[in-house]
């Protein structure tokens, strides 16, 4: 079945430092992905949806300025936390769509110190 | 706007014992309506699909789900459970766009324990 990659799976920073996190479709295409937010024992929480080539659409509440999400290929989706701060400690899971199915990573633990 | 509310924040069921998780929706069109399992650390795995047709749907691991449109449910069954079913369960509903569904709602989850 497909695949959606994400890396790293777990990553710890300080305050203040900006984090990537890269969500990759290994063995198809997808046109729309998707970003969420998981904090513990909590449900998934959109944050913005990107299609490749275009901006990401965000959902209410979430600060575009300080998720960066950029949709270079049909393959790859980049999350960026920037100026990052413990409430942004958090299991970010991405997802992919292509017509009739969707697809989710394994997701990424960020903490920030 | 669509919505989903699953009543049941934990159930605890023990081993070979039936296992039946709640799933409302609250949408005004047919929905498509989604259950995905999440393992500890893990991200979510598709579990079953309903998007028309048969209302009855079967799904990997052993799990269905029915939708029943006159009561905005959508709840999955398993008729024995094993130790490894132990997850939290995820309902979700998406509107239908085009060949497609939009973004889609999950509900607060279900943690499923498992006792021998």
């Amino acid at each position: 079945g497909a695949v959606v990659s994400q890396h790293p799976s777990w990553v710890i920073c300080k305050s203040g430092t900006s984090v990537k996190i890269e969500c990759r479709s290994l063995d198809f295409q997808a046109t729309t992905m998707f970003w969420y937010r998981q904090f513990p024992k909590q449900s998934l929480m959109l944050m913005a949806t990107s299609n490749e080539g275009s901006k990401a659409t965000y959902e209410q509440g979430v600060e575009k300025d300080k998720f960066l999400i950029n949709h270079a290929s049909l393959t790859l989706s980049t999350l960026t936390v920037t100026s990052a701060h413990p409430e942004d400690s958090s299991f970010y899971i991405c997802s992919a769509r292509v017509p009739g199915e969707q697809y989710f990573g394994p997701g990424t633990r960020l903490t920030v110190t | 706007a669509q919505s989903v509310t699953q009543p049941d924040i934990h159930i605890t069921v023990s081993e070979g014992a039936s296992l039946e998780l709640r799933c409302n929706y609250s949408y005004g069109a047919t929905p498509y309506l989604f259950w995905y399992v999440q393992s500890p650390g893990q991200g979510l795995q598709l579990l079953l699909k309903y998007f028309s047709g048969d209302t009855l749907v079967q799904g990997i691991k052993g799990f269905e789900a029915e939708f029943k449109r006159s009561q905005s449910s959508f709840n999955l069954r398993k008729p024995s459970v094993h130790w490894s079913d132990a997850a939290e369960y995820f309902c979700a509903v998406g509107a239908k766009t085009g060949d497609s569904w939009g973004k889609l709602q999950f509900g607060a989850g279900t943690q499923v324990v498992v006792t021998p």
